[in-house]
């Protein structure tokens, strides 16, 4: 139990294109989703928090208007990167948690390569 | 504010060897919850485990095992006997009320057979 999916596993695209990566929960309904980025070697950052039928709140220095995010359902949320450009390029992992049981618990997609050309 | 130290960057051990990865927290809340992922070079983050601040008890899962001590502040993780396959970079994070993670930096275990 606790799956969660993410599409694509890897893009490549041209710089001032926009990207949509998507993170469903599989098996479970979830309240709160998270994106992260991760740069190589480094550890993981806290992007935005999405909870299903309401605005993103989004981490200090993270622009809202350059990634988007939509929670339209209990087990589907979408980033998209806006306009993206080689400073872009990153790993995107995406992670869902649970709305009964280990609702402490983040169970993490895996991961979008992104690079930007 | 939270904050999760994870001082070992690398560690490289020869298979069968035990290795121990340390992690120190602060926060402020009185309930929180503390974690260790696993992220192999595939990239997808495992869940190992969870523990809540009440629970300091000591766990075992078959060649892993974690020592919760409140007192200092520490959530260290244990793989005994180590194999080719541990090879990964381990992360120890922590989280509060608002069920966001804080990450350490994460420690990179090398296991050579």
């Amino acid at each position: 139990g606790a799956v969660v999916s993410q599409h694509p596993s890897r893009v490549i695209c041209k710089s001032g294109t926009s990207v949509k990566i998507e993170c469903r929960s599989l098996d479970f309904q979830a309240t709160t989703m998270f994106w992260y980025r991760q740069f190589p070697k480094q550890s993981l950052m806290l992007m935005a928090t999405s909870n299903e039928g309401s605005k993103a709140t989004y981490e200090q220095g993270v622009e809202k208007d350059k990634f988007l995010i939509n929670h339209a359902s209990l087990t589907l949320s979408t980033l998209t990167v806006t306009s993206a450009h080689p400073e872009d390029s990153s790993f995107y992992i995406c992670s869902a948690r649970p709305g009964t049981g280990l609702r402490e618990t983040q169970y993490f997609g895996p991961g979008t390569r992104l690079l930007v050309l | 504010a939270q904050k999760v130290t994870q001082a070992q960057t690398e560690i490289s051990v020869v298979e069968k060897e035990d290795v121990t990865l340390d992690c120190v927290y602060e926060t402020r809340d009185t309930t929180y919850y503390l974690f260790w992922y696993k992220q192999p070079p595939s990239g997808e983050l495992v869940f190992l485990i969870r523990r809540n601040s009440f629970d300091e008890q000591n766990e075992i899962s078959g060649r892993y095992s974690w020592n919760f001590q409140k007192s200092t502040s520490s959530f260290n993780f244990t793989i005994t006997a180590s194999q080719v396959v541990d090879s990964a970079v381990y992360f120890c994070a922590l989280s509060s009320n608002d069920y966001k993670l804080s990450f350490g930096a994460g420690t990179t275990v090398t296991v050579r057979a």
